[in-house]
């Protein structure tokens, strides 16, 4: 256990509504990163915040967006969803901005039909 | 461009035999390496990560890596694998400069472990 939360675990939906996905970094972490992994483009890298601030973009649609607050859990959104949005979506923490080792959430299982 | 490459999608050992997984990475500069494990159905743990120094680390599980400049690579070693190793494996690196501290990860590598 990373001590990385995520919820919910699993999350159907269908095409064209939109989601939230939650996450609560390790105690004292005050970095959140979130990841994307899918079978066509593997473990991609999307959206990083510290203590509250976005900090540095990666591959993320224009569709979705992020947010961590002050008690530092952070919440990924996703609308207009499309088939293709269908992946695992991992949450990671470190405890500072230059810190580079990353704990891992358990994922969100994102089906959308 | 950054990027990280794992060779080999699928491997296959059997229970008590030796392990090697490929890494090679491609960076302007050292990045800093690290290998993440996915049991099925489970997140990433992080099994060993290298930033400088010595060039043989250990990690958790009795993994080890070797990192190597000249071949621009960071393999994965086991000297017996156990059947609960059965998993998938990634290579990871960043360079964190400036703050931007993304993981790049490799494609990963499939091990199957026969008893």
């Amino acid at each position: 256990d990373s001590g990385v939360t995520q919820t919910p675990k699993h999350l159907i939906t269908a095409t064209g509504q939109r989601v939230t996905l939650r996450c609560s970094p390790r105690s004292g972490d005050l970095s959140v990163y979130w990841y994307q992994q899918s079978l066509d483009q593997g473990l991609q890298f999307l959206i990083q915040y510290y203590n509250g601030e976005e900090r540095a973009k990666g591959n993320i649609l224009e569709r979705f967006s992020a947010q961590q607050f002050p008690d530092l859990h952070s919440e990924l959104n996703l609308s207009s969803l499309e088939l293709g949005d269908s992946a695992l979506y991992f949450c990671a923490s470190s405890e500072r901005d230059r810190a580079y080792e990353q704990y891992f959430g358990p994922g969100t299982r994102l089906t959308v039909t | 461009a950054q990027s990280v490459t794992q060779p080999d999608i699928h491997i296959t050992v059997s229970e008590g035999a030796s392990l090697e997984l490929r890494c090679n990475y491609s960076y302007g500069a050292t990045p800093y390496l690290f290998w993440y494990v996915q049991s099925p159905g489970q997140g990433l743990q992080l099994l060993l990560k290298y930033f400088s120094g010595d060039t043989l680390v250990q990690g958790i599980k009795g993994f080890e890596a070797e990192f190597k400049r000249s071949q621009s690579s960071f393999n994965l070693r086991k000297p017996s694998v156990h059947w609960s190793d059965a998993a998938e494996y990634f290579c990871a690196a960043t360079r964190g400069a400036g703050g931007y501290n993304k993981l790049i990860f490799g494609a990963g590598t499939r091990l199957a472990v026969h008893p």
